[in-house]
């Protein structure tokens, strides 16, 4: 399996700008991906990253560095919409796992006014 | 465009009883996975099928769990007997065979069926 290590929770204030991140060990990477999580929902797809850099889609950034098997989501401007737990996803292409995702334990993030 | 479709989106049953859950994955779609969340464990992966073939069922925790999938548009997950101790959600998800720039091997998830074994 894979070792996807992401912090627990955080807390944030409106408007403010917050950073999570994800570390993770993998052979065969394929891809990285973060979802967002809402209490009793489904997750649902944020960002995907495949090369280093960042990637960024309005108020959210993600960024990865392959070398270093790390990623984080930015998130700018935060709303209260914002609470969720935002779960970090690793994608293999070795052997018969191929296209399955392994998924961290989710960071809960909490958004204060 | 319809998304990941399960039934029944609750289910409240006895220790003993017989469990089936179902998922319709998006058209088109050529990869099933059922994933359980609880508390403890978080997201884990119980089976994957691509193109209907079960590719990866190690997480799968004993006999008492089944899936199948009989054709690309259906799939069932049975526990039999249910036990307290399954009591999660279960999650469908699908992804597409085409791969781009901005979503790679993206999987979309159902709304999940949440279990309660008593």
């Amino acid at each position: 399996g894979q070792n996807i290590d992401q912090p627990t929770e955080m807390t944030a204030t409106e408007g403010a700008i917050v950073q999570i991140n994800c570390t993770y060990q993998t052979s065969g990477f394929n891809g990285l991906f973060w979802y967002q999580q809402h209490a009793g929902e489904a997750p649902t797809f944020l960002s995907y990253n495949v090369l280093d850099g960042l990637e960024e889609k309005g108020r959210f950034s993600s960024f990865l560095s392959r070398s270093k098997g790390y990623s984080y989501l930015l998130l700018k401007e935060l709303q209260m919409k914002d609470s969720a737990s935002y779960l970090c996803a690793v994608s293999e292409n070795r052997g018969s796992t191929l296209g399955r995702l392994y998924f961290g334990r989710g960071t809960q993030l909490t958004v204060w006014p | 465009d319809a998304g990941v479709i399960q039934s029944p989106r609750h289910e409240v049953t006895e220790m003993g009883q017989e469990v089936t859950l179902r998922c319709k994955p998006i058209s088109g779609h050529n990869s099933l996975f059922w994933y359980r969340q609880t508390m403890m464990r978080g997201l884990e992966l119980l089976i994957y099928f691509n193109n209907n073939v079960p590719i990866d069922d190690s997480g799968m925790p004993e006999d008492r769990f089944s899936a199948k999938m009989p054709n690309a548009s259906f799939s069932t997950l049975k526990i039999q007997p249910s036990e307290p101790r399954d009591s999660a959600v279960y999650f469908c998800a699908s992804s597409s065979p085409h791969r781009d720039r901005y979503s790679g091997n993206t999987i979309y998830f159902g709304e999940g069926s949440w279990l309660t074994v008593v």
